[in-house]
């Protein structure tokens, strides 16, 4: 059974503060994701990674950055956070080259006041 | 055109009746589609994946393929409340990722 977990359900932070979103997964998967999902805007990548040190932006990488040390555990970082990246920030992994789809983690509420 | 395509919805669906969730999806080589159920509040989960054209069936999900009119849908027999949700159409494109539609929101009439 996939398990994705994200370090915090919901986290409240003032504009300006660097921001530490983690994700972990347990299933040895190659290939992990950061989305943040808006009303009536969907699901939109931010960043993405297919092997440790590896990553590549998204559609919307601006105001973001990650980091990948360890295969299992995949970062997102709001280097100086802003009112307009409050939103749920959702992390996925998958295995590579298979035909299975992404599992995603629970994901993050985040609020910038 | 969108790579990925659902009609937002709502779409309100008495209890005990078939609901009918649609997508279209732009890559023709696109070889692997999901569907996922995400919950207010919460992240999609996966209910469905279907690789071949046809019909694949899963308790009272049905997911149907049809990959020559680039159509996917998901079917849900005996609707019962639990199942208001927001379902999500994903498709694997030709450079091997997942594109997720924007979820048609299904409401479930007690």
């Amino acid at each position: 059974d996939v398990k994705v977990t994200q370090s915090s359900r919901y986290l409240v932070k003032r504009t300006g503060e660097k921001v530490f979103l983690e994700c972990v997964q347990d299933m040895d998967h190659e290939n992990m994701f950061w989305y943040r999902q808006d009303p009536g805007l969907g699901l939109r990548l931010i960043y993405f990674s297919y092997d440790v040190k590896m990553k590549e932006k998204g559609d919307i990488p601006e105001g973001y950055s990650v980091s990948r040390e360890k295969k299992e555990r995949f970062s997102l970082i709001l280097e100086s956070a802003s009112t307009n990246q409050t939103s749920m920030y959702l992390c996925a992994s998958r295995l590579a080259g298979g035909i299975e789809t992404q599992y995603f983690g629970p994901g993050t509420r985040l609020l910038v006041l | 055109q969108k790579e990925v395509e659902q009609n937002s919805g709502p779409l309100s669906v008495p209890e005990g009746a078939i609901a009918s969730l649609n997508c279209t999806y732009s890559d023709r080589v696109s070889q692997s589609f999901f569907w996922y159920r995400q919950y207010s509040g919460k992240s999609p989960e996966l209910i469905m994946s279907i690789y071949s054209n046809g019909d694949k069936e899963d308790g009272r999900f049905t997911a149907q393929l049809n990959k020559a009119s680039q159509y996917v849908s998901l079917l849900i027999r005996d609707s019962q409340p639990s199942d208001s949700a927001t379902y999500l159409c994903a498709v694997e494109n030709r450079d091997d990722k997942i594109i997720f539609g924007k979820g048609t929101r299904l409401h479930i009439l007690p």
